[in-house]
């Protein structure tokens, strides 16, 4: 069965700061691979999302991921983190064949201090 | 872009009752359905998958007869949590995709607190 690791639990930095956290998957078939957000109090939103192509992928709010096949991981990049960031991020994947649903890592919460 | 609906957002109800919770999709045909359930700390965790108009796949470990699942249209689908319990208490989210798109939309999730 397929299965996502995300190795930081939380993390806490200092605005400014980049951010790279960390994502990796089992499955050796082919994958679709998602980054989700959720702002405290909200519900889970899309920040970016990988299906072929550059494997450098270019999220919302100045995120980007990385796709390394080679590594099955897709960590989540930000050059300069802000307090807004604060939320907690959960990676997910699922292979393209058939009709399977997400596969979610256990998330990181990223707090952001001024 | 396509929206998913989920209500109520926040329920309590005593132990022993049954609660509904609805996901429809706004904008699109939803052919396939999935609900989660969040525990606080943790991550989702699949619960069943349903098809419009077939029986829900469950996940090992949900009771079927406890969490039942209804999807009779392409645009809602429901949760009823049967006689719940204290340790029923989680957040439940739903999420949709439609039989041409990848994209999962998610619901804003439901709050069950039972006492």
């Amino acid at each position: 069965a397929q299965s996502v690791s995300q190795h930081n639990h939380h993390v806490i930095l200092s605005e400014a700061a980049s951010l790279e956290l960390g994502c990796n998957y089992s499955y050796g078939g082919t994958v679709n691979l998602f980054w989700y957000v959720q702002y405290p109090g909200q519900h889970l939103q899309l920040l970016l999302k990988y299906f072929s192509g550059d494997p450098l992928v270019k999220g919302i709010k100045g995120f980007e991921a990385e796709f390394i096949k080679s590594k099955f991981s897709f960590n989540l990049r930000k050059p300069s983190v802000q307090w807004s960031d604060t939320a907690e991020y959960f990676c997910a994947v699922n292979e393209i064949s058939g009709n399977t649903p997400l596969v979610f890592g256990k998330g990181t919460r990223l707090s952001v201090i001024a | 872009g396509a929206v998913v609906s989920q209500h109520p957002s926040r329920v309590i109800c005593k132990s022993g009752t049954s609660v509904k919770i609805e996901c429809r999709s706004l904008d699109f045909q939803a052919t396939t359905m999935f609900w989660y359930r969040q525990f606080p700390k943790q991550s989702l965790m699949l619960m069943a998958t349903s098809n419009e108009g077939s029986k829900a796949t469950y996940e090992q470990g949900v009771e079927k007869d406890k969490f039942l699942i209804n999807h009779a249209s392409l645009t809602l689908s429901t949760l009823t949590v049967t006689s719940a319990h204290p340790e029923d208490s989680s957040f439940y989210i739903c999420s949709a995709r439609g039989q041409f798109n990848e994209k999962l939309f998610f619901g804003s999730g439901t709050q069950l607190s039972v006492l």
